[in-house]
C-alpha cells in the first residue's frame, strides 16, 4: 500500500514550456485534491475532483488544468509555464465520510521555472 | 483572504518540554480543523483532527483544543521529541466536512533544543 505518490519528485522548465504532474492513490479514495506551497506559506488548493470525471476550481486556478480520467489517478497540467508557477505542488486524497475530511498527501513535487 | 493563521512563524522549546502551538481562525462556519506535521522536503502527515461539537481531543502524546468563542485552535505535544521538529499547519473545513479542499494556516516551525 504506497498511499499517495507523485511524479516527478524534481522538474525544472523554462517559461513557456508544458508539463503534466502525475498523482496517484491506491486507498480507492473518491476525492483528489492538487495543492501549491511557497515559502512561509501554508497549501493553497489549485484544483480539486470529487470522483472519477469530474474536476472543480480551488483557490489558485488560473494557468493550470487537471484531469480525473481514472479513480486512483488525478494530473496537473501547465500549458505555458511561468516564473510565478515555482513551487511545491502536493496531491492529496480522501474518503469523504460525510464526518471526516481527512487528506492524506503525497511526497510532493518541486517545480522551477526558469 | 486567508481564514487561517498561526501566532508564531517559529516555537523553540527544550527536549522533554511540553510544546503548545496555536492557531487562530476567522471562519465562524467551519465545523472541522485537522493539524498536520510537515517534515522536510515531506508533504504533510495528518496528526490530529476535532470537529466543533468537541472542545477537546487526545491522541498519543498530542491533544488539540478548541475554543469556538474566541476562534482559537492549538495543539500540546507532552514531552516533545528530536522528531517532533518540523512544521505545523492547522487546516479548517469551513464547508461543513465538505470535498472542497481544506484551507490551511501559514504554519509554525517547532524547533528542538537539545
Amino acid at each position: 500500500n504506497a498511499g499517495v505518490t507523485q511524479t516527478p519528485k524534481f522538474r525544472v522548465l523554462k517559461t513557456g514550456q508544458s508539463m503534466t504532474l502525475l498523482c496517484a492513490q491506491d486507498m480507492n479514495h473518491e476525492y483528489m485534491y492538487w495543492y501549491r506551497q511557497d515559502p512561509g506559506m501554508g497549501l493553497r488548493l489549485i484544483h480539486y475532483s470529487v470522483g472519477e470525471g469530474t474536476t472543480a476550481k480551488g483557490e489558485v486556478p488560473d494557468g493550470y488544468n487537471v484531469s480525473r480520467l481514472k479513480k486512483q489517478n488525478f494530473l496537473l497540467g501547465l500549458e505555458s509555464a511561468a516564473p510565478s508557477q515555482t513551487s511545491v505542488y502536493f496531491c492529496a486524497s480522501s474518503s469523504f465520510s460525510g464526518v471526516r475530511d481527512t487528506q492524506y498527501f503525497g511526497p510532493g513535487t518541486r517545480l522551477t521555472v526558469l | 483572504g486567508e481564514s487561517v493563521g498561526l501566532h508564531l512563524p517559529t516555537l523553540s522549546v527544550q527536549e522533554g518540554d511540553n510544546s503548545i502551538i496555536n492557531c487562530a481562525y476567522s471562519n465562524s462556519a467551519s465545523d472541522y480543523f485537522i493539524w498536520y506535521k510537515q517534515e522536510s522536503g515531506k508533504g504533510p502527515q495528518f496528526i490530529i483532527d476535532i470537529r466543533s461539537n468537541m472542545d477537546k481531543r487526545q491522541g498519543q502524546r498530542v491533544t488539540v483544543l478548541l475554543n469556538k468563542t474566541v476562534k482559537h485552535l492549538s495543539l500540546q505535544i507532552a514531552a516533545t521529541q528530536p522528531g517532533d521538529s518540523a512544521v505545523y499547519f492547522c487546516a479548517e473545513n469551513p464547508r461543513g466536512g465538505g470535498a472542497d479542499g481544506l484551507t490551511f494556516g501559514k504554519g509554525t516551525h517547532l524547533i528542538i533544543q537539545p
